[in-house]
């Protein structure tokens, strides 16, 4: 089975601290997402790497950078933390055609 | 721009009935899925669609794509409280191999 495992289910950080929310997959997949969740608004796409080192905007990449290094790890970074940041982030993998998605569990981030 | 457009947006139902769920999108896209989401979990991949016509089904759920309507339902027969979840459509973006673009969700709740 795949599996999509992100650094924390739970967050709580404080306006303008800088964030990491890291996401590792084990399937050896070349896309890898980054997407946040509110009620209402469905999933919204940050970013996205198609490949270790490539990377590119989604809807919402404001305030938002990602850092992918190496394959199996997709980073998400807030420079500094917003109250209107507070959020589920979910992250995913993906291969094959058609692509589908596997997501990781989630990481509920509330900014303070 | 590609937007996809899920009704009802709730949904509370009675065991043993049927109902249908509807995921009306855009724009020409070549590939669909439903997700389902339990409370505090992830989403888990449930189907994919991809050409008209095309009807998936697992257990109490059927799915099925009529493109030239730019239509997917996801319907229930039968309905049991192990399906309460929240099911989102997702329909692929003809100008990315990676991106779906996501409906906002149908939060189902099934009574005994």
């Amino acid at each position: 089975d795949v599996k999509v495992t992100q650094s924390s289910r739970y967050l709580v950080k404080r306006t303008g601290e800088k964030v990491f929310l890291e996401c590792v997959q084990d399937m050896d997949h070349e896309n890898m997402f980054w997407y946040r969740q509110d009620p209402g608004l469905g999933l919204r796409l940050i970013y996205f790497s198609y490949d270790v080192k490539m990377k590119e905007k989604g809807d919402i990449p404001e305030g938002y950078s990602v850092s992918r290094e190496k394959k199996e790890r997709f980073s998400l970074i807030l420079e500094s933390a917003s109250t209107n940041q507070t959020s589920m982030y979910l992250c995913a993998s993906s291969t094959g055609t058609p692509p589908r998605q596997y997501f990781g569990p989630g990481t509920r981030l509330t900014v303070t | 721009e590609l937007k996809v457009e899920q009704n009802p947006l709730f949904l509370s139902m009675q065991e043993g009935k049927n109902y249908t769920i509807y995921c009306n999108y855009s724009t020409t896209s070549d590939r669909l899925y439903w997700y389902r989401q339990d409370p505090g979990k992830s989403l888990e991949s449930l189907f994919v669609l991809l050409s008209n016509g095309a009807v998936k089904q697992e257990g109490r759920l059927m799915a099925s794509l009529d493109t030239k309507a730019r239509l997917s339902t996801l319907h229930i027969t039968a309905a049991v409280h192990d399906l309460s979840a929240t099911y989102f459509c997702a329909v692929g973006n003809m100008d990315s191999n990676y991106q779906l673009i996501w409906g906002a969700g149908t939060k189902l709740i099934i009574k005994p």
